[in-house]
């Protein structure tokens, strides 16, 4: 079945450092590709997302390229600040399979000032 | 201005006593899902409906029932919440069709507690 793996945490950094968060998925077809953040007592929020292959999203500084031929989409920001510091999920969502959304297990960011 | 709203933010239960969520969503989207999130943990999919066609995960208890009585609103039933169902549950909704499923797009979010 579909599957996201993406690197355990906590990831620490000072604050401007450059962030990589890994994520590579298993799925048949085509599916779409997604970033998810969620602060402290809070819902997700799409960061961004890719919806084919070489497509690269990006949204507040932070982007991700879908790499078919690695299954890849890692998640990157060249300068992170204190108010990046959430949780970061991977995930992917496809039409057959019954349109659900498959959630890698989260990567907790800690950006120290 | 919020499109997926869940009500309430807080919710206390008995043990054993049944309680209900609520999801409401204001984007006209087809299908909705309800997630269970345990404390540093991935949001875990009990079930989804694709407009009326229910879904459930192989994995979800008996004890978890939804209903989806129109478009606008999603209700998550736990019949007899034990300790163990004390986590953060999340509603979502999203646009399916053919190949292709927008993303997913979130409500706050219900924090249940079971004394």
């Amino acid at each position: 079945g579909d599957s996201v793996t993406q690197m355990e945490g906590p990831v620490t950094l000072s604050e401007e450092a450059f962030l990589t968060i890994n994520c590579t998925y298993t799925a048949t077809g085509y599916p779409s590709l997604f970033w998810y953040v969620q602060y402290p007592g809070e819902g997700l929020q799409l960061l961004l997302k890719a919806t084919k292959a070489d497509d690269k999203g990006s949204n507040k500084g932070f982007e991700a390229t879908y790499r078919k031929e690695t299954t890849s989409f890692h998640l990157e920001k060249g300068s992170v600040q204190v108010s990046d510091s959430a949780v970061y999920f991977c995930a992917l969502s496809r039409g057959t399979g019954g349109f659900k959304t498959i959630f890698g297990a989260g990567t907790r960011l800690f950006v120290k000032a | 201005d919020a499109m997926v709203i869940q009500n309430p933010r807080y919710q206390v239960t008995q043990f054993g006593k049944p309680v209900t969520l609520s999801c409401s969503q204001t984007l006209n989207h087809n299908v909705m899902y309800w997630y269970q999130q345990k404390s540093s943990q991935a949001p875990k999919l009990l079930f989804h409906y694709y407009d009326k066609d229910f879904n459930n995960e192989a994995d979800t208890p008996d004890n978890f029932q939804s209903r989806r009585p129109n478009t606008s609103f999603c209700f998550l039933d736990i019949r007899s919440p034990g300790l163990g169902d004390a986590a953060m549950y999340l509603c979502a909704t999203s646009h399916g069709q053919g190949l292709m499923n927008t993303e997913a797009f979130f409500g706050q979010g219900t924090r249940l507690t079971v004394v």
